[in-house]
């Protein structure tokens, strides 16, 4: 139980385009979902806490309105990089909660901006 | 912004070794999370930590949670080729809905 999964698993995109990553709780309600990023070889930082329902809130630092964040149901949050540039290059993974204690997490979507 | 002090970095060790690593912060966390990432994946739950001063194992994984709340340390017995990863260190200062503080991985190499 308590999977998580991401979609697209990779995307490559051109510069300038927007993508849209997709995180479903499978098997459980996340009424909390977060979305991270990861450059290679360092740490996760989280950017964003969605909450069913209602407006995320951003880490100190990420872009609102280039990094939309819809949690618009109890198993599905998405998260749209708008205008994309080759510095937005990624692993971008989620986690989700049900209020307990452990956040699940996703197997991350790769993303690459030409 | 705010990430753990973990340490060591990077681990090259021989198989059958033990290893250890460290997290430490300025401030009071009152969860303390160990993950395993392999390349190209999400991270994985090994220990999780609810009490200052709890020790914790998980088959060859021990997780202790410091008594002042600031640090945890996890112990790997008797390493094997799997055990190769990046290891993360998080603290959490409420329960699963709050957001997670991630230390900077200590990546475990293994030589046969």
């Amino acid at each position: 139980g308590a999977v998580v999964s991401q979609h697209p698993s990779w995307v490559i995109c051109k510069s300038g385009t927007s993508v849209k990553i997709e995180c479903r709780s499978l098997d459980f309600q996340a009424t909390t979902m977060f979305w991270y990023r990861q450059f290679p070889k360092q740490s996760l930082m989280l950017m964003a806490t969605s909450n069913e329902g209602s407006k995320a809130t951003y880490e100190q630092g990420v872009e609102k309105d280039k990094f939309l964040i819809n949690h618009a149901s109890l198993t599905l949050s998405t998260l749209t990089v708008t205008s994309a540039h080759p510095e937005d290059s990624s692993f971008y993974i989620c986690s989700a909660t049900d209020r307990g204690y452990e956040q699940f997490f996703g197997p991350g979507t790769r993303l690459t901006v030409l | 912004g705010q990430q753990l002090n973990q340490s060591p970095q990077s681990m090259f060790i021989q198989e059958g070794e033990d290893v250890s690593m460290n997290c430490t912060s300025s401030s009071i966390f009152n969860t303390w999370l160990w993950y395993k990432q392999d390349p190209g994946e999400g991270p994985v739950l090994l220990i999780a930590l609810y009490k200052a001063g709890e020790l914790t194992s998980n088959g060859r994984l021990t997780a202790q949670f410091g008594i002042t709340r600031k640090d945890s340390f996890l112990n790997i017995s008797a390493s094997i080729p799997s055990d190769v990863g990046i290891y993360f260190c998080a603290g959490q200062r409420g329960e699963g809905a709050q957001k997670l503080v991630f230390g900077q991985g200590t990546r475990l190499t293994i030589n046969p």
